[in-house]
Parts: C-alpha cells; sequence; structure tokens
C-alpha cells in the first residue's frame, strides 16, 4: 500500500539556519504530493505541494521539488525563523477505488531557537 | 473569510457517555473528511462523506458514526468514548479530488 516516511524529529535549529526535512514515498501511479504544516493547538495549513514529477511546490520561503526517479519531495527553506517552529507532515493523495484519499507521514517537529 | 469550522474546540467526556463533535464549512465543498489524530502521530481517515455518499475505513470502529445533514455541516458521534479515543479529531473538506483544507480540530478527553 502506500506509504510516506518522514526524518524523525525533533529538528532544533538556529534562526537563519538552513532546514531539510527529508521525505520519501511508496506508491503506485502518479501520485499528488503536499507538505501541511501544524502549529501547536491547530489543525493542519497546507503549506505547498507538486502534481507531477519535477514540479516545485513553493510558499513563504519553503520549497520542495517532486523527484520520482528517487520517490521524494524533500521540504527545503533558506533561512528559518522562530515562528516556522512547527510540525511538519509529508503527504501523498493518489486516486484509487474512484476516490483519492491522503496518506500522511508521521510528522517531524521543528524547533526554532532565537 | 472562507474556512472550516469545528466546534467545540475542546470537548471533556466520561468513559462510555456518547458525544458529538461538530464540522461546519463555508466553502462550499461537496466532500468532507473525518480524522483521528493521537499524539504526535499523523492524522488517520476515519471516514468521508463526498456529496450524500458515506465511505467508511476498513479500520474504522463501529463505535465511530458521522452523519452529514445538509453540504455545510458534519458530525462525529462516539456511541461509548474508551479512553482510547482521546485524541485530537480533525475535519477536513475538498472539492471533488482536490486539496484538502483542514479546521483547527477538536481535542477529545475522556475521563
Amino acid at each position: 500500500g502506500d506509504s510516506v516516511t518522514q526524518m524523525e524529529g525533533p529538528v532544533t535549529l538556529s534562526e537563519e539556519a538552513f532546514l531539510t526535512i527529508n521525505c520519501t514515498y511508496t506508491a503506485t501511479g502518479y501520485p499528488s504530493l503536499f507538505w501541511y504544516v501544524q502549529y501547536p493547538g491547530e489543525g493542519l495549513q497546507l503549506l505547498l505541494k507538486a502534481t507531477k514529477a519535477d514540479d516545485k511546490g513553493s510558499n513563504k520561503g519553503f520549497e520542495a521539488t517532486y523527484r520520482k526517479e528517487t520517490t521524494s519531495f524533500h521540504l527545503e527553506k533558506g533561512s528559518v525563523q522562530v515562528s516556522d517552529s512547527a510540525v511538519y507532515f509529508c503527504a501523498l493523495s493518489r486516486q484509487r477505488a474512484g476516490r483519492r484519499a491522503l496518506t500522511f507521514g508521521s510528522g517531524t517537529r521543528l524547533q526554532v531557537q532565537p | 473569510d472562507a474556512m472550516v469550522i469545528q466546534n467545540p474546540r475542546y470537548q471533556v467526556t466520561q468513559f462510555g457517555k456518547p458525544v458529538t463533535l461538530s464540522c461546519s464549512q463555508t466553502l462550499n465543498h461537496n466532500v468532507m473528511y473525518w480524522y483521528q489524530q493521537k499524539s504526535s502521530q499523523a492524522p488517520k481517515l476515519l471516514f468521508h462523506y463526498y456529496d450524500k455518499d458515506f465511505n467508511n475505513e476498513a479500520d474504522t470502529p463501529d463505535n465511530f458514526q458521522s452523519r452529514r445533514p445538509n453540504t455545510s455541516f458534519c458530525f462525529l458521534d462516539i456511541r461509548s468514548p474508551g479512553l482510547g479515543d482521546a485524541a485530537m479529531y480533525l475535519c477536513a473538506t475538498s472539492r471533488g479530488h482536490n486539496e484538502q483544507f483542514f479546521g483547527p480540530g477538536t481535542r477529545l478527553t475522556v475521563l
């Protein structure tokens, strides 16, 4: 079945450091890929997405490129801020049995220190 | 602003006492989902409504039920909550098979 694997956290960085959160997936066909962010006590917010191979999703300084050859969708940001502290979920979406379901990774907690 | 609203944000219930969680949306999306998220885990899909059609996940316990009286509202009913049902419950919506928009969640405590 479909699965998403994320690097374990917490990831602790100093402000303005470079961020990479690794995400790899297993799925047949051509899934869409997403990064969601969850701030403390809140629901999930869509951060960025990519729907086909080599697409780059970007938002708020975050980027991720859909790499079909390595089945990866790593999240990057050049300079993190304290306000980026949150849990980040990688997810895939694939049409199956007439519906499209989201499969989430286990989440990676990011802590940014001033 | 168009949004997904969940009430209440925090719900406390007693072991075995039925509880209902509410979700409403102003996005006019035709698909509504309920997820369970336990501490430090990924959200797990319980079921979803595609228009009026109810779609249950194979491993969702019978203890969990859902109602969708109209396009805007969807309810999650837990008939006899156990201690293991304490979690954050997330509602999400989408237009067809497009991206999902999540509400802020309801944190359920079972005493």
